[in-house]
């Protein structure tokens, strides 16, 4: 069974320009998280994505959004990119039979740099 | 809002021999899980182990297992028969409440094994 997909591996982007990152979950699996990852910050939470619905947010600016589609491939976007945008993000899985607690499996993420 | 807290930024252990990672937690949930995952130099975040809070007996997967005390907010990850793959940064993470997707990462421990 194939792995999370994440796409693209590395991005390089200007400051005020948006980027959108796409994740494709395990097959199966209907919940999708975003994280960010930052040497400063460590890891965290964005956003979670189940039925293509929002159900979970971390404390990010709205600049940060996402969405999920039918076939639970998710998609985040940042809009008006700054330079501390600059970080790791990682996309997670997982079957959600319980809904908290599920062991979550993880892309090998995107590297974004903002110049 | 709960807090993860790894004191060790770095370890170090000869092949073969045994380490045993810290990680302390703070919440006032009952009901919670607790998590090690590994970040190798490919990036990708692999689950080593998952603990549920309301079980008693330590997890364990195969060379990992834990020292789970609720009572002291401790879960400890203790690796046996290090190997040269075992070299990554190791992260403890929290996910509970209706937290759904979501995990509170502690800062890491980059761990090295030496041959």
């Amino acid at each position: 069974k194939a792995g999370v997909t994440q796409t693209p591996r590395y991005l390089i982007k200007t400051r005020g320009q948006q980027v959108t990152l796409s994740c494709s979950p395990i097959s199966g699996h209907r919940s999708v998280s975003w994280y960010q990852q930052t040497p400063g910050q460590g890891l965290q939470f964005l956003f979670e994505y189940f039925s293509e619905t929002q159900r979970n947010k971390g404390n990010f600016p709205g600049r940060f959004s996402g969405r999920q589609f039918s076939n639970s491939r998710s998609e985040m976007n940042v809009s008006t990119l700054e330079l501390g945008d600059s970080a790791l993000y990682l996309c997670a899985s997982s079957l959600d039979a319980t809904g908290v607690g599920e062991k979550l499996f993880f892309g090998s993420g995107t590297q974004l740099s903002v110049l | 809002a709960q807090t993860v807290t790894q004191s060790q930024p770095e370890m170090s252990v000869q092949e073969a021999e045994t380490v045993t990672l810290s990680c302390t937690y703070d919440t006032s949930e009952n009901n919670y899980y607790l998590f090690w995952y590994k970040q190798p130099p490919s990036r990708q975040m692999i689950l080593v182990i998952r603990q549920e809070a309301y079980k008693q007996q330590n997890a364990t997967e195969n060379r990992f297992s834990v020292n789970f005390q609720k009572a002291a907010k401790s879960f400890s990850l203790k690796i046996s028969d290090s190997q040269l793959g075992d070299t990554a940064m190791y992260f403890c993470a929290f996910a509970g409440g209706t937290s759904y997707g979501k995990l509170t990462f502690g800062q890491g421990t980059i761990l090295t094994v030496h041959p």
